[in-house]
């Protein structure tokens, strides 16, 4: 059975990095991790996406190490609007399913 | 603009009385999905389609129906809600699905149902 897991919550100050993992096991051989921020009575929204090694775009980077079974969010210097749940996202090995990871937390504190 | 409108917003209903909630995507995406999320179980998907016509199980299909009859619209039905579907609701889509790549999900604003 696929499980994702995550760490229920974080707590940062502004300045600091924030690295937030998510062990996924069972996942499809060939598909992305993606991650998603989540901020009260909205809708989650695309942070990055990942297959493996490291990927970075303008807010964030995405650790995959070879074996595939985790994923790590790195957030460069966070500030108080970075408060928010962060979602992994992976797809349940040998279907089209999307499985959604327990969901961080992040409190930043000035 | 770029969105996913999802409808009703909120909604309290009885036990029995089928509701539908509606979704739509102005976007042409081809890969539009459901998800529920309650208070420690995170979003969990409850269906998907990849394409007109062509829908699938999620994770926790149990309860609920869809239809892709036409690219832009998915509706979600609940034939006889039951209290044990009060969630928060949110439909998705992205440009397409293939075997590698979910693709950026764009989300609604959410639709919060209550079943008494």
């Amino acid at each position: 059975l696929a499980k994702t897991t995550q760490p229920i919550s974080m707590d940062s100050y502004e300045g600091q990095e924030v690295n937030i993992t998510c062990s996924h096991n069972n996942i499809a051989t060939n598909d992305y991790i993606t991650w998603y921020q989540q901020f009260p009575s909205q809708g989650p929204r695309f942070i990055i996406q990942g297959y493996k090694t490291k990927v970075t775009n303008e807010v964030a980077s995405l650790f995959i190490p070879a074996d595939r079974k985790s994923s790590t969010l790195s957030l460069p210097r966070v500030s108080l609007s970075d408060t928010a749940v962060y979602y992994c996202l992976v797809v349940i090995y040998n279907t089209d399913k999307l499985i959604f990871g327990t969901g961080t937390r992040l409190q930043v504190f000035p | 603009e770029a969105q996913v409108t999802q409808n009703p917003r909120y909604l309290i209903t009885v036990t029995g009385k089928k509701l539908t909630v509606t979704c739509s995507q102005n976007m042409n995406h081809e890969y539009m999905s459901w998800y529920r999320q309650d208070p420690g179980l995170g979003l969990r998907q409850i269906y998907y389609s990849m394409n007109v016509e062509v829908t699938d199980k999620g994770d926790v299909p149990e309860g609920y129906k869809v239809s892709r009859k036409e690219k832009r619209n998915f509706p979600l039905i609940l034939e006889s809600p039951s209290p044990n579907q009060t969630s928060l609701y949110f439909c998705a889509s992205s440009l397409s699905r293939d075997r590698f790549s979910t693709g950026e999900l764009f989300f609604g604003e959410g639709s919060r149902l209550t079943v008494l």
